[in-house]
């Protein structure tokens, strides 16, 4: 059982260049979330989504897209990438009212 | 609107010693209450929940927690420290059964042996 599968683990970009992060689940759970992790910050909320087709802003949406077209997986896309985008971003999943089962996270670095 | 606060930005305890990472909360209507705990370089990893029900709550790898709803708070205990406890934990809050799920800024717990 996978669980929670985030690609690419690690990248590197421009500014200015784009990239899709992808995020996998294999439990059959309804919501799906996008966070940020940053030195004192916490998990902050990018975007989550509450079923297949549907999406919402998060804490700290700006700069980012999401698609959730099949229920397993919730593309993170950015379109135009800065330095200030340079994060630990990870991917978690839950049932209703579930608790939440992250992947293991993707490293970005944007230059 | 939803809120943790984790006052706390490290806790340092020596191993044996009880230990307690302290979590507030702010929601309108029933919250449902999570702790998370990250090792380096990891995701983060479930420890235990409060939905319904004793306002103690038993978890993994012999944590607890108490959910105050007085107080607004669900601080998460365990008797007697390990080393292999220190790593970062994190408090999160969903309103309801639904809505979306709000993480504290997180509390790095160190043990000392």
């Amino acid at each position: 059982n996978a669980g929670v599968t985030q690609t690419p683990k690690f990248r590197v970009l421009k500014t200015g260049q784009s990239m899709t992060l992808l995020c996998a689940q294999d439990m059959n759970h309804e919501y799906m979330y996008w966070y940020r992790q940053d030195p004192g910050m916490g998990l902050r909320l990018i975007h989550y989504s509450v079923g297949e087709g549907t999406t919402a802003k998060g804490e700290v949406p700006d700069g980012y897209n999401v698609s959730r077209l099949k229920k397993q997986n919730f593309l993170l896309g950015l379109e135009s990438a800065a330095p200030s985008q340079t994060s630990v971003y990870f991917c978690a999943s839950s049932r209703t009212g579930g608790e939440a089962f992250f992947g293991q996270g993707t490293r970005l670095t944007v230059v | 609107a939803q809120s943790v606060a984790q006052p706390e930005d490290q806790v340092n305890v020596a191993e044996g010693n009880p230990l307690t990472v302290k979590c507030t909360y702010s929601v309108s209507g029933n919250p449902y209450l999570f702790w998370y705990v990250q090792y380096p370089n990891r995701g983060l990893q479930f420890l235990l929940k409060y939905i319904t029900g004793d306002n103690l709550v038993k978890g993994s790898y012999g944590f607890e927690a108490e959910f105050n709803k007085s107080q607004t708070s669900f601080h998460l205990k365990k008797p007697s420290a390990l080393v292999s406890d220190s790593a970062l934990y994190f408090c999160a809050v969903r309103k309801d059964s639904s809505y979306k799920l709000i993480f504290g800024s997180g509390t790095r717990l160190l043990v000392r042996p």
